[in-house]
């Protein structure tokens, strides 16, 4: 069963720093992971997609990446600000089935 | 060009009352996917579905049941509803190959009293 772990569960930086949120996993055996974002009160929305092949995908000051054989990924928030502040899950895609960490909640302050 | 469309967006259910949670999406999605919330706590596997006519239990099951009549509606059904399905309700939707990623809809939130 893939069991999926994100840490810190919460973290609180001042606005303009770069940071990093970690996500593991226990099976190797995936065919894609997922970053998205969930504002308080409302549903996800996708940021990075990143194909079991690639190593990292990267989006404006986002970059996620990958590392299947030690069971990690990265998200990397450069030059944060206050708009950043929300909870940030991946989600990792093996068989049929999609599944969530329990997220890392961000608040950036301005 | 609406992606995956939940209704209602929210409500308010007595103990014992049943209630369907709908969703639809219109990208010709083969697989679909129902997650319920609790706060402060990541997406729980309820309900999925790999084509029309075709739906399996994720790893939480219990007090529902799902149909899947055609692509593009997955239909969620609560039976006898008890405080512990108060939670928040997602639908998703992918085209199932691997390689794509998945699209969610805004969300039921569901409360029993």
């Amino acid at each position: 069963k893939q069991e999926v772990t994100q840490i810190p569960a919460a973290l609180s930086v001042p606005e303009g720093e770069n940071l990093v949120l970690n996500c593991s996993f226990t099976d190797s055996a995936i065919y894609n992971l997922q970053w998205f974002r969930q504002d308080p009160g409302k549903g996800l929305t996708s940021l990075l997609l990143i194909q079991s092949s690639q190593r990292e995908q990267t989006s404006g000051r986002l970059n996620a990446s990958l590392d299947k054989s030690s069971g990690r990924s990265t998200l990397y928030i450069a030059a944060s600000q206050p708009g950043d502040s929300a909870t940030y899950l991946c989600a990792l895609t093996s068989g049929s089935r999609l599944t969530f960490g329990e997220g890392t909640q961000l608040t950036v302050n301005p | 060009n609406a992606g995956v469309t939940q209704t209602p967006k929210f409500r308010i259910l007595k103990i014992g009352q049943s209630m369907t949670l709908q969703c639809a999406q219109d990208m010709n999605h083969n697989y679909m996917y129902w997650y319920r919330q609790d706060p402060g706590m990541g997406l729980k596997l309820i309900y999925y579905s790999v084509g029309a006519g075709i739906t399996d239990k994720g790893e939480v099951p219990n007090g529902y049941n799902v149909s899947r009549s055609t692509t593009e509606d997955f239909p969620l059904r609560l039976e006898l509803a008890a405080p512990s399905q108060t939670s928040v309700y997602f639908c998703a939707s992918s085209f199932g190959q691997e390689s794509y990623g998945y699209t969610f809809g805004s969300g039921t939130r569901l409360t029993v009293v």
